[in-house]
């Protein structure tokens, strides 16, 4: 089992709609949470970080965590077509040995279709 | 705003070959990430930097190396290349451990 998943994709939503990605991850220990966005071929690009408990908002970007859970999510509003691209949950454990690291889930590729 | 910058954004080697990634963080960023993307997978962590010392190391092969210098640039120094090493190799900085880190556009490597 990967220490983060995500939902399985792809995820084809139509233009103006509401976009959902959600990631679980299995390191209790786990501190800091990030969603990243890459283009085919392209580099990570960050779009929100959240390091608490709740609803973090930036844009037509959400983000939330559930540390009981074990949770965090994503929701994109007003989906547009730029927005079609892999959408990469990220978790840092700042504990032990792996200060920094970044551990990524598999990605969800999101369509947003006109 | 400077972001961090890669070199070469290509690279073609052959097996055997050795080859060198060039990593220039933004500035006042202290700590240096490298990563590996193979086709259709995420970025597996292969070694980190804080303030020049190496701070985490990954799933990096015996036969890669890195290192930070005073500048804070990096480098990514790999030998005896095999075709399994082709992919992106990204390199990120941030602040801190814990601070979002932000990804250079990449060296595209192929061995052929």
């Amino acid at each position: 089992q990967k220490e983060v998943e995500q939902n399985s994709g792809p995820l084809s939503v139509p233009e103006g709609a509401i976009a959902s990605l959600n990631c679980t991850y299995s390191d209790r220990g786990s501190q800091s949470f990030f969603w990243y966005r890459q283009y085919s071929g392209k580099s990570p690009e960050l779009i929100m970080s959240i390091y608490s408990n709740g609803d973090k908002e930036d844009g037509r970007f959400t983000a939330q965590l559930n540390k009981a859970s074990q949770y965090v999510s994503l929701l994109i509003r007003d989906s547009q077509p730029s927005d079609s691209a892999t959408y990469l949950c990220a978790v840092i454990n700042a504990g032990g040995t792996s200060y920094g690291k970044l551990t990524f889930g598999q990605g969800t590729i999101l369509t947003v279709h006109p | 705003a400077a972001g961090v910058i890669q070199s070469p954004r290509h690279l073609i080697k052959e097996k055997r070959e050795t080859a060198t990634l060039k990593c220039y963080p933004i500035p006042r960023h202290d700590t240096v990430y490298w990563y590996q993307q193979g086709p259709g997978q995420d970025p597996q962590f292969l070694i980190s930097f804080y303030e020049k010392m190496q701070s985490d190391k990954g799933s990096i092969p015996d036969r890669f190396s890195a290192q930070q210098f005073s500048d804070y640039h990096s480098e990514l120094n790999m030998s005896s290349l095999e075709l399994g090493d082709s992919a992106l190799y990204f390199c990120a900085s941030s602040r801190t451990g814990n601070q979002p880190q932000h990804f250079g556009d990449g060296t595209r490597l192929s061995i052929l």
